[in-house]
């Protein structure tokens, strides 16, 4: 199985301002994807971190606003860039190990924006 | 329509009752099925995969229609730690997708 760290856990950050959200990995997987998950809903797949290119976004997400990197195999980092309260919600990294057919989820970021 | 559709409940049902929970998936190409359990302020974590033949773990029974497209989670004897949100996923690929979940309390 896979461990997955995120930080920061929660923040609360200013409309207008950018918060960059970090996950680790404790060992190589190919897929890592970002989530966020608005209070009583489900997950909404922001966008799939591919190692070595560019992110790829779903619908109504783009890199402007999601800027999202992957320099390895075991780090990624997603950007919640010019934040307004829209944007409070708990982001989740995510990674899928082919091997045990399971997606591991990091413990979230727990994002408020005033 | 929604890749995943699931009825989001709530389920209030009493100790040592049998629920069972449907999930219904668009794609009929999917490969992958799994029921995640979310406990409050928690992240998803996997609590069985499905397959064609249906499989069994403890008092969780998982089983896949693919003509009809639905899965379902059968829990019986339910426990007061069964209470959380369980989320049906669909993998199509390397893509995820979750329903809305349903939310399950168990009642002393």
């Amino acid at each position: 199985s896979a461990v997955i760290s995120q930080k920061p856990s929660r923040d609360i950050c200013q409309r207008g301002t950018s918060l960059t959200i970090q996950c680790q990995v404790d060992s190589q997987v190919t897929m890592m994807f970002w989530y966020r998950q608005q209070p009583g809903q489900s997950l909404t797949l922001i966008a799939t971190a591919n190692q070595g290119s560019e992110a790829t976004y779903e619908s109504g997400f783009v890199i402007d606003k999601f800027p999202i990197s992957r320099p390895n195999l075991t780090f990624s980092t997603l950007t919640v860039s010019n934040m307004s309260p829209e944007d409070s919600s708990i982001y989740l990294c995510s990674c899928w190990d082919p091997e045990y057919n399971e997606q591991f989820f990091g413990p979230g970021t727990r994002l408020t924006v005033l | 329509r929604k890749e995943v559709e699931q009825d989001p409940g709530p389920f209030n049902v009493p100790e040592g009752a049998t629920v069972a929970f449907n999930c219904t998936y668009s794609n009929s190409a999917s490969q992958s099925f799994f029921w995640y359990r979310q406990d409050c302020r928690k992240e998803p974590k996997l609590l069985m995969s499905v397959y064609s033949s249906g499989n069994e773990d403890g008092r969780f029974t998982a089983q896949l229609n693919r003509a009809s497209q639905y899965i379902s989670l059968l829990i019986r004897d339910s426990k007061l730690s069964d209470s959380a949100t369980y989320l049906c996923v669909v993998n199509g690929g390397n893509q995820f997708y979750f329903g809305t979940g349903t939310s399950l309390t168990v009642i002393p």
